[in-house]
C-alpha cells in the first residue's frame, strides 16, 4: 500500500541552525500539508500546497518557515532560524483527487524535531 | 470557524469491554469528520471518516461512529476492545468538497489493561 514517508525520523539541532524536513507524498498525490504537534499538545496545521503554491497558511507559518517541493517527489518544509519553540514532531500529509473530490489526507510517520 | 472538543484525555478500559471516545465539533458549513488513531512513536493512521453519506460509519479493526447532526458529535465506538487499541485516538474535522486543513481535538489516549 503507498504511504508517506519521512526523514530523518530524529532531528536535534542547535537554536538559530536552519533545519530541512523532507517528505516524500503518495505518488499520485497533489495536495501536500505540514502539521505539528508539540508535545502533550494538539495537533495543529501549518501549511498547505497545491499546484507549486501554497494554498493556505497558519499563524504559525511566520516567515522563518518555507517549502518547497523540489522535484517531482520530494515535499519540504524548511525552517530558518530554529527557535526553541520549534521543538515538536512534524507530520507531513498527502491527498489525492478522485473523480473532482479531494480525498482523505494520508499522514506520514513524523519527524521529531529538538531545538536545543 | 471549525473546532473540535474530545472529552475526556484519558481512558482506560477492561480488555474486551465496550469503549466509547467522545467527539463533539463546531462547523459553520457542512463537515466531513475523521478519526485517526496514533499508536506508541507512530505517524497518524485513519481509522474512518464522515463525508456525507450514511451517518454510521465503520472503520478499520472493527471501530465505527456515527454522525449526529443534532448534537454536532461523531463519536467513536467499539464493542469489545483488544490491547492492541492502546493508543491515542484524535478527531478532526474539515470543511465538505476540495481540499481543506484539518482541525484536530486534543486527543483521548485509551489504555487497554488485562
Amino acid at each position: 500500500e503507498p504511504e508517506v514517508t519521512q526523514t530523518p525520523s530524529h532531528q536535534v539541532t542547535q537554536m538559530g541552525q536552519e533545519v530541512i524536513l523532507r517528505c516524500v507524498p503518495i505518488s499520485n498525490h497533489l495536495y501536500f500539508y505540514w502539521y505539528r504537534q508539540i508535545l502533550g499538545q494538539k495537533v495543529e496545521f501549518l501549511v498547505s500546497f497545491y499546484n507549486n503554491e501554497i494554498s493556505e497558511k497558519s499563524e504559525i507559518f511566520d516567515d522563518q518557515f518555507s517549502v518547497e517541493r523540489p522535484d517531482g517527489s520530494n515535499f519540504t518544509l524548511k525552517i530558518r532560524s530554529t527557535k526553541l519553540e520549534d521543538s515538536a514532531m512534524y507530520f507531513c500529509a498527502s491527498s489525492g483527487v478522485t473523480q473532482g473530490v479531494v480525498e482523505t489526507q494520508y499522514f506520514g510517520p513524523g519527524t521529531r524535531l529538538l531545538v536545543l | 470557524a471549525q473546532s473540535v472538543t474530545q472529552l475526556g484525555s484519558h481512558v482506560s478500559v477492561s480488555e474486551g469491554a465496550l469503549v466509547l471516545l467522545r467527539c463533539n465539533y463546531s462547523s459553520s458549513v457542512p463537515p466531513y469528520l475523521f478519526w485517526y488513531v496514533q499508536y506508541p512513536n507512530q505517524g497518524l493512521q485513519l481509522l474512518l471518516k464522515y463525508t456525507s453519506a450514511a451517518t454510521l460509519v465503520k472503520g478499520i479493526n472493527g471501530f465505527e461512529a456515527e454522525f449526529n447532526k443534532s448534537q454536532t458529535s461523531f463519536h467513536l465506538r467499539k464493542p469489545s476492545v483488544h490491547i492492541s487499541d492502546t493508543a491515542e485516538y484524535f478527531c478532526a474535522v474539515t470543511r465538505s468538497g476540495g481540499y481543506n486543513k484539518l482541525i484536530f481535538g486534543a486527543g483521548t489516549r485509551l489504555a487497554v489493561h488485562p
